[in-house]
């Protein structure tokens, strides 16, 4: 149980598109939702918090009009990366705690997406 | 603010090697512990934690103890195997239910056969 996906794994695009990352709660409701960013052979760096049905909370330095957060449901969260440059170019990986009160501190990871800006 | 500083690697270890991976963390309150792991490739995966003082998480033989007087929660397995070569992350979460989770700079593992 606690299976987290995302879609898609891979995506390249060209510099000032967009592209956006879906991240879904397979087989629980999730209270809430994160990204984060991980530069290679880094660790995680936390973007922002989402919870369903209200406006992402962002960390600082992370722009919220680059980095579109929507949580539309209990199970899915999307973000858009909007005018992607090079500098874009990281691993995106997603993560949701339970609503279930008991295990609401432990966060399930999605596999993460690999986005590439040319 | 709250930290967790964790040993530098890469490590690289025999098959049946002993293994310590060393997290120390400073935090307000009383945080949840956790170990995470990423296989190469892959997403994070919960390894194992620990919710207050002096629990001990285990999982796949791993065990890592709450030590709330020495701020640490190592990582330890008696016998590794070259299928535990990944990176492993501590990471902290606040003291109110479902907080955002402060991560270590990772530890790349190698386990040689």
């Amino acid at each position: 149980g606690a299976v987290v996906s995302q879609h898609p794994s891979r995506v390249i695009c060209k510099s000032g598109t967009s592209v956006k990352i879906e991240c879904r709660s397979l087989d629980f409701q999730a209270t809430t939702m994160f990204w984060y960013r991980q530069f290679p052979k880094q660790s995680l760096m936390l973007m922002a918090t989402s919870n369903e049905g209200s406006k992402a909370t962002y960390e600082q330095g992370v722009e919220k009009d680059k980095f579109l957060i929507n949580h539309a449901s209990l199970t899915l969260s999307t973000l858009t990366v909007t005018s992607a440059h090079p500098e874009d170019s990281s691993f995106y990986i997603c993560s949701a705690t339970l609503l279930d009160r008991a295990s609401t501190d432990t966060q399930y990871f999605g596999p993460g997406t690999r986005l590439t800006v040319l | 603010g709250n930290s967790v500083t964790q040993m530098e690697g890469p490590v690289t270890l025999s098959e049946e090697a002993f293994l310590t991976i060393n997290c120390t963390y400073t935090a307000t309150g009383y945080p949840s512990l956790f170990w995470y792991v990423q296989y190469p490739g892959e997403g994070l995966q919960l390894l194992l934690k620990a919710t207050k003082a002096d629990d001990k998480g285990s999982n796949k033989g791993f065990e890592a103890t709450y030590r709330k007087e020495t701020t640490s929660f190592h990582l330890e397995k008696g016998s590794v195997q070259v299928s535990d070569s990944a990176v492993y992350f501590c990471a902290l979460s606040g003291n109110q239910g479902a907080q955002k989770l402060v991560f270590g700079q990772g530890t790349r593992l190698t386990i040689n056969p």
